[in-house]
């Protein structure tokens, strides 16, 4: 079946601009995480989704970046302001819940100028 | 204090040989989940495999096994018979079972190299 899958795969955007990355999980996953890697590291944790609802936002590292899942399926990170330091491959995975592990897409690169 | 700990930048083995490449935790949970994860350089995350904290014998997915020693909280992971396209980064995760989030929690990773 379809893996997860997110678009775009590379995102070029100015200092200061908005952006949308978008995230398709497996059909039928109810979990659903975005994760952010930057260069020569780990991917560190943003937000967790249990169906529509982020159950752990903890990640997020500050009110510019902000994400949504309205039906439970597809989710939206959306990034204000776009500085410099959020350049970074942004991963989102997800998970039929419980100790099941992480499926992971592709992942969007985020080059801000 | 940082959770997932891989000691090695990188690791380099020859074709057919064994790699163990290592992986520290820290946690004060009971109950928790560590995995590994594969990064080739197209940039996906590839599971590998998964251990959870209360499985008696060590987790194994054919040529990867897991060997989780809980009393030193390490779960280093060995790859059999390495073939060239194991050549990768390799993370080291964990999930903490508290507080209902399942966030992983990913190491620096291991840059593996096998060589022909």
């Amino acid at each position: 079946g379809a893996g997860v899958s997110q678009t775009p795969s590379n995102k070029v955007t100015e200092k200061g601009k908005y952006v949308e990355l978008r995230c398709d999980p497996i059909s039928g996953h109810t979990a659903l995480y975005w994760y952010r890697q930057s260069l020569g590291q780990g991917p560190e944790f943003l937000i967790y989704f249990q169906g529509t609802g982020a159950a752990d936002d903890s990640g997020l590292p500050n009110d510019r970046f902000f994400a949504v899942r309205p039906e439970g399926s597809v989710s939206t990170l959306k990034i204000q302001r776009t500085e410099r330091g959020d350049s970074a491959v942004y991963l989102c995975a997800s998970s039929s819940g419980g100790p099941n592990e992480q499926y992971f897409g592709p992942g969007t690169r985020l080059t801000v100028t | 204090a940082q959770k997932i700990t891989q000691t090695q930048p990188g690791m380099f083995v020859q074709e057919k040989e064994a790699v163990t490449l290592d992986c520290t935790y820290d946690t004060s949970d009971q109950s928790y989940g560590l995995f590994w994860y594969k990064q080739p350089s197209s940039g996906e995350m590839i599971f590998l495999i998964y251990q959870g904290s209360y499985d008696e014998q060590n987790a194994t997915e054919g040529r990867y096994s897991l060997n989780f020693q809980k009393a030193r909280k390490s779960a280093n992971l060995v790859i059999s018979a390495s073939q060239l396209g194991d050549s990768a980064m390799y993370f080291c995760a964990m999930r903490e079972n508290q507080g209902g989030s399942e966030k992983l929690v990913f190491g620096k990773g291991t840059k593996l190299t096998v060589n022909p």
